[in-house]
């Protein structure tokens, strides 16, 4: 079956860029979303269809998604981002997700 | 507002089943395509089903295949989830999400309901 790997943890200071990463078998091939979730609280979709921002996330939320690898970056990273993200893909009629990021400001 | 309330889950014993729902406002609900993710306490987030607009097409993780039966009634704006033979592995807090449009196309899990938790346990 088909598998997302993401790296557990991310450190990032506050006013830096944070990368998060996604690997998968022809990721780049697939659409992917980005889902951030914090504690007590539901996921919301920051991303959607590899690099698409819904309405209300802000610019510094942005995607991209080539060759085996989607990444998801914040740009300006602020205290309010500190959140789990997990990010979703589908596969032979599967919505899959990977195991989570924990982004730490 | 996109509103997702979900309900029905509860303490039940392993083998039993429950029927957990999803009542959906401040959209057209038969328009949209609907699933249900759900988390184990201190876990990611594990899709369990998904429900086409109208019904007509439904699939399943491999974990709940066979178990699980996801339903919606349009009349009523209503999602559910049916499920049977519950084991521990299905203790989760189950959330109600749906689909929705741009330019390119549909895309999943665009709002989300704040979920009810099902806690199997002898």
């Amino acid at each position: 079956s088909y598998e997302l790997t993401q790296p557990p943890s991310v450190s990032v200071s506050p006013g830096q860029t944070a990368s998060i990463t996604c690997s998968g078998e022809n990721l780049g091939r697939k659409n992917v979303c980005w889902l951030q979730q914090k504690p007590g609280q539901s996921p919301v979709l920051v991303i959607h269809q590899n690099t698409k921002r819904p309405s209300g996330i802000p610019e510094r939320f942005s995607g991209s998604n080539s060759g085996t690898t989607a990444t998801l970056t914040i740009s300006g990273t602020q205290v309010l981002d500190e959140a789990d993200y997990y990010c979703q893909t589908w596969d032979s009629s599967a919505y899959i997700f990977g195991p989570g990021t924990k982004v730490t400001v | 507002q996109v509103q997702l309330v979900e309900s029905g889950g509860g303490v039940v014993q392993p083998g039993t089943s429950l029927r957990l729902s999803c009542a959906a406002s401040g959209f057209t609900f038969r328009n949209f395509g609907m699933h249900w993710v759900r988390q184990a306490p201190g876990k990611g987030l594990e899709w369990v089903a998904v429900i086409s607009y109208d019904g007509s097409n439904r699939y399943y993780s491999d974990s709940v295949k066979g178990r699980f039966t996801i339903s919606r009634d349009n009349s009523k704006d209503t999602l559910f989830l049916q499920m049977s033979r519950l084991g521990l592995e299905d203790t989760a807090l189950y959330y109600c999400t749906k689909d929705s449009y741009s330019d390119r196309g549909g895309y999943p899990f665009a709002d989300w309901g704040q979920g009810t938790l099902v806690t199997v346990s002898s």
